[in-house]
């Protein structure tokens, strides 16, 4: 089982915003990086850190954390973002493992 | 624009060794503060970390699978590697190799990452 819990499945209506959360212990130390994957395709980092997002990812996303939970949003939700996203962190031990969460399959409505 | 590869056979049968290359290109695998990791995802489930090397050698391993992971790192080929042994059905998945990056003690992240390999464990 993860040290990171996601929801399974969230939807969004056309051009509205939704927030994927992340829950887990080691949140509370660490911050989270939130990755999209579409089907057949690799995943793509788009927030890290406190909220910064790579070159070239929209600013539509952005991320944000509490207690222990890491959240991101989507403002304004396109088609194209349909797709899975996977929180990620260390573990809780202090270790500096890598751990993801199960991952959010995203509909767009 | 860094570029990672992965390569190595996509049929291994159960018992044997799982072996794969990820080969970086666009930089050297030694600049920079990076460490260079293996993740899998098993088809239709989620990412699973595997486990990171430095350029020093330095290794951090998933603890479930610990006791049959090698990862190692060859700087003057610009690759790193995984070695999986006794692999089972269960280790049938898709194998990506990233690059990833800490940034103090709270931040962490995988910037980029190989198109993924898929190896079937099969007789």
């Amino acid at each position: 089982s993860s040290e990171l819990t996601q929801d399974p499945a969230v939807s969004v209506a056309l051009g509205q915003t939704v927030r994927i959360t992340c829950q887990g212990d080691s949140l509370r130390s660490y911050y989270a990086s939130w990755y999209q994957q579409k089907p057949g395709q690799a995943p793509v980092l788009v927030i890290y850190g406190k909220n910064n997002r790579p070159s070239g990812i929209p600013d539509r996303f952005s991320g944000s954390s509490s207690g222990n939970t890491a959240s991101l949003t989507i403002t304004g939700a396109q088609a194209e973002d349909e797709a899975d996203y996977y929180c990620n962190s260390r573990d809780s031990s202090g270790n500096h493992l890598g751990v993801f969460g199960g991952g959010t399959k995203l509909t767009v409505l | 624009q860094v570029q990672l590869q992965e390569s190595g056979p996509g049929l291994v049968k159960p018992s044997q060794t799982l072996s794969l290359t990820c080969t970086v290109s666009g930089g050297s695998i030694s600049s920079g503060s990076y460490y260079w990791s293996w993740i899998r995802q098993p088809a239709g489930k989620g990412l699973e970390w595997i486990g990171r090397i430095y350029t020093s050698g330095s290794t951090n391993y998933n603890p479930s699978l610990k006791s049959r992971v090698t990862i190692s790192v060859d700087t003057s080929k610009n690759q790193f590697s995984l070695k999986l042994s006794s692999v089972t059905a269960a280790d049938t998945a898709v194998y990506y190799c990233a690059r990833g990056f800490t940034s103090g003690i709270a931040v962490a992240y995988f910037d980029y990452w190989g198109q993924g390999t898929l190896v079937t464990v099969s007789s």
